[in-house]
């Protein structure tokens, strides 16, 4: 299917496990990005991507791991999870040099219990 | 650092009143980009607008229409004769174009209950 995907859509998990979260876009946009969204904070960017293997930190990349060998993938791990990354996860991909709107894929919901 | 501000957390209104949302910004850029983004009760986020800050003409689009203001830092979103199926959670959000960065910087949103 064309546009942005995620999975799983909802995980369990139990602390300190690791856990990967997937993202893959059909559009080869450039641009790829990690948000997690919760409660009285928003959203709030994880990593972002510019390229394949160009990654950097954004606002909140403690206790996260990203790679993006593919244009089209950009895998988010949590390397051992905890209850405070109980969140709703989103994926973003970005186009073209002159188009900077981001589009988001469906969502995963993450519970570590 | 740049900051967007959506002071009104919650909006309830009646269907077909209109109903506006405010969004200011903060940036010391000359050069940025401006965006409304849309997250129903079905929680996808789905993007609504993109303004760059050297375009300051206003846009509609059917009941959508947004006002952009430089002078005041301001990017409001008005529906008019909402609907039922306009009650979401709606995010502004900032962009600067440096670098690699192309990060957003959001809102906190703001929650519009339209009610039948």
């Amino acid at each position: 299917d064309a546009g942005i995907t995620q999975s799983p859509r909802y995980k369990i998990t139990e602390t300190g496990r690791q856990v990967t979260l997937m993202c893959h876009q059909t559009w080869s946009h450039s641009y790829m990005f990690w948000y997690r969204q919760d409660l009285g904070h928003g959203l709030r960017l994880i990593y972002y991507s510019a390229a394949a293997d160009i990654t950097d930190k954004g606002e909140v990349p403690d206790g996260y791991v990203v790679s993006r060998s593919k244009t089209e993938n950009f895998p988010l791990t949590l390397e051992s999870a905890t209850r405070s990354q109980t969140s709703v996860y989103f994926c973003a991909s970005s186009g073209t040099a002159f188009s900077y709107e981001q589009y988001f894929g469906p969502g995963t919901r993450l519970t570590v219990t | 650092a740049q900051k967007v501000t959506q002071a009104q957390t919650e909006i309830s209104v009646v269907e077909k009143e209109d109903v506006t949302l405010d969004c200011v910004y903060e940036t010391r850029d000359t050069t940025y980009y401006l965006f409304w983004y849309k997250q129903p009760p079905s929680g996808e986020l789905v993007f609504l607008i993109r303004r760059n800050s050297f375009d300051e003409q206003n846009e509609i689009s059917g009941r959508y229409s947004w006002n952009f203001q430089k002078s005041t830092s301001s990017f409001n979103f008005t529906i008019t004769a909402s609907q039922v199926v306009d009650s979401a959670v709606y995010f502004c959000a900032l962009s600067l174009p440096q670098g690699s960065a192309r990060q957003l910087t959001f809102g906190s949103g703001t929650q519009l209950t339209v009610l039948p």
